[in-house]
């Protein structure tokens, strides 16, 4: 299993600015997967992070709303860049372990205001 | 396109069982069916997963038809606590391999 510690887990921001949100994991993990949920909607993905290479990211989500740092097997870094209202969701890291089975922070809940 | 179908919303009353059906029509041969649920401000957990035998763990049972094609998570004394969204996937067991949710089931239970 793996227990995953994200901070903040929650903050109001005002539009124009830009929140890094981070992801803690206590066993070392190849891939981090970040995630993002719109109010009352399903989880989507946003990009998967690897150690040492640049993040790959998803269909309609770029590098510069959404950098991503992966220092080392048990950390990495979401910031959601120049922020509008639209921004305003819940945004979750995630890992795998062998055998399938994904493990989730609890969650950063950004309200833009 | 969706990989799984789920109803969107589910009632079941406390202390039943709670059916929540599932079909993957386009399953391949080593892909697995995995259920999470999502708990309110909460984030997914894991509940069980299985290739194509029954499985059953502290949670609840998995029932996978013999064409793999659909599934059903089994809780089988629902309680309160177990109101929540459950999400039905199919990946293969590798790991590091990206989860595509669904809009899942909302399941109530009702006192």
């Amino acid at each position: 299993s793996a227990v995953i510690s994200q901070k903040p887990s929650r903050d109001i921001c005002q539009r124009g600015t830009s929140l890094t949100i981070q992801c803690q994991v206590d066993s070392q993990v190849t891939m981090m997967f970040w995630y993002r949920q719109q109010p009352g909607q399903s989880l989507t993905l946003i990009a998967t992070a690897n150690q040492g290479s640049e993040a790959t990211y998803e269909s309609g989500f770029v590098i510069d709303k959404f950098p991503i740092s992966r220092p080392n097997l048990t950390f990495s870094t979401l910031t959601v860049s120049n922020m509008s209202p639209e921004d305003s969701s819940i945004y979750l890291c995630s890992v795998e372990m062998s055998g399938g089975r994904a493990f989730f922070g609890q969650g950063t809940r950004l309200t833009v205001v | 396109d969706a990989k799984t179908t789920q109803p969107p919303s589910m009632d079941c009353a406390e202390g039943r069982a709670a059916n929540l059906p599932c079909n993957h029509s386009t399953i391949s041969g080593n892909e697995y069916v995995y259920w999470y649920r999502q708990i309110h401000s909460q984030g997914p957990q894991y509940i069980i997963h299985g290739l194509k035998n029954n499985e059953t763990n502290e949670m609840a049972s998995l029932i996978i038809t013999e064409d793999r094609k659909s599934s059903t998570l089994i809780l089988p004394h629902a309680t309160l606590r177990d109101t929540a969204v459950y999400y039905c996937i199919v990946i293969t067991n590798f790991g590091n391999e990206k989860l595509t949710f669904g809009t899942g089931t909302r399941l109530t239970i009702i006192p």
